[in-house]
């Protein structure tokens, strides 16, 4: 009974592919949201979609996109990936802007 | 623009002791902080969520408090454990994000407590 899950847990790839990342949350929640950590553990907000809809792209190569094929879910599509994408991406969800949010565990994304 | 900083960058103590960490934020306009965990390779787990009109909240043997006017907030740990060796994240929700998800977090204090 996981709240937010993402799969994979750890992707390796080459620079060029295109690669994708899955995130599900079962808790409920309208909005959902993909953040980003650095090396330096700094975590900025990359999406947020509430009810399938996109409500911020926080200057975010347009090489990113996310998908919503439902309230459930929002999936994060990579394409042309370059070096400085190696990151932990987080999956996030809330129930509105005054609740505590459910973060998944990330995907530790290594582009070599 | 909103900047959110974490005081210590880490810090180490024995088992037992009480112990605070620090967070301050350049901006008062804020709807809510949040504290966060995060375990190595790990997710964020939500610790305490504090409004913008509350002082403190309290869950077990965490205590945060909240001084929107002064930019501060910090979080106490009673008599900490090996178990509470983690990163420590806080979070604000900046005033005119509505719905979004703009939280501006905070570098993080990386804690161990020792046996």
């Amino acid at each position: 009974d996981t709240a937010v899950s993402q799969t994979p847990k750890y992707l390796v790839t080459q620079m060029g592919n295109d690669k994708s990342i899955k995130c599900e949350q079962n808790l409920g929640h309208d909005t959902m949201y993909w953040y980003k950590q650095d090396s330096k553990k700094f975590l900025k907000i990359m999406f947020s979609y509430n009810n399938k809809e996109l409500i911020i792209n926080e200057t975010v190569p347009n090489r990113f996109s996310p998908k919503s094929p439902d309230k459930a879910h929002l999936n994060l599509h990579i394409n042309s990936l370059e070096l400085g994408d190696s990151a932990v991406y987080f999956c996030a969800s809330s129930q509105d802007y005054t609740r505590a949010w459910h973060f998944g565990p990330g995907t530790r994304l290594t582009v070599l | 623009k909103q900047e959110v900083t974490q005081i210590p960058a880490a810090l180490s103590v024995p088992e037992g002791e009480n112990l605070v960490l620090n967070c301050s934020f350049t901006d008062s306009a804020i709807y809510n902080l949040q504290w966060f965990r995060q375990d190595p390779g790990k997710g964020l787990t939500s610790l305490l969520l504090i409004q913008s009109s509350q002082r403190e909240q309290t869950s077990g043997r965490l205590n945060a408090s909240l001084d929107k006017s002064s930019g501060r907030s910090t979080l106490y740990i009673a008599a900490s454990q090996p178990g509470d060796s983690a990163t420590y994240l806080c979070a604000v929700r900046p005033q005119g994000s509505g719905n979004t998800g703009k939280l501006i977090f905070g570098q993080g204090t990386t804690l161990q407590v020792k046996p």
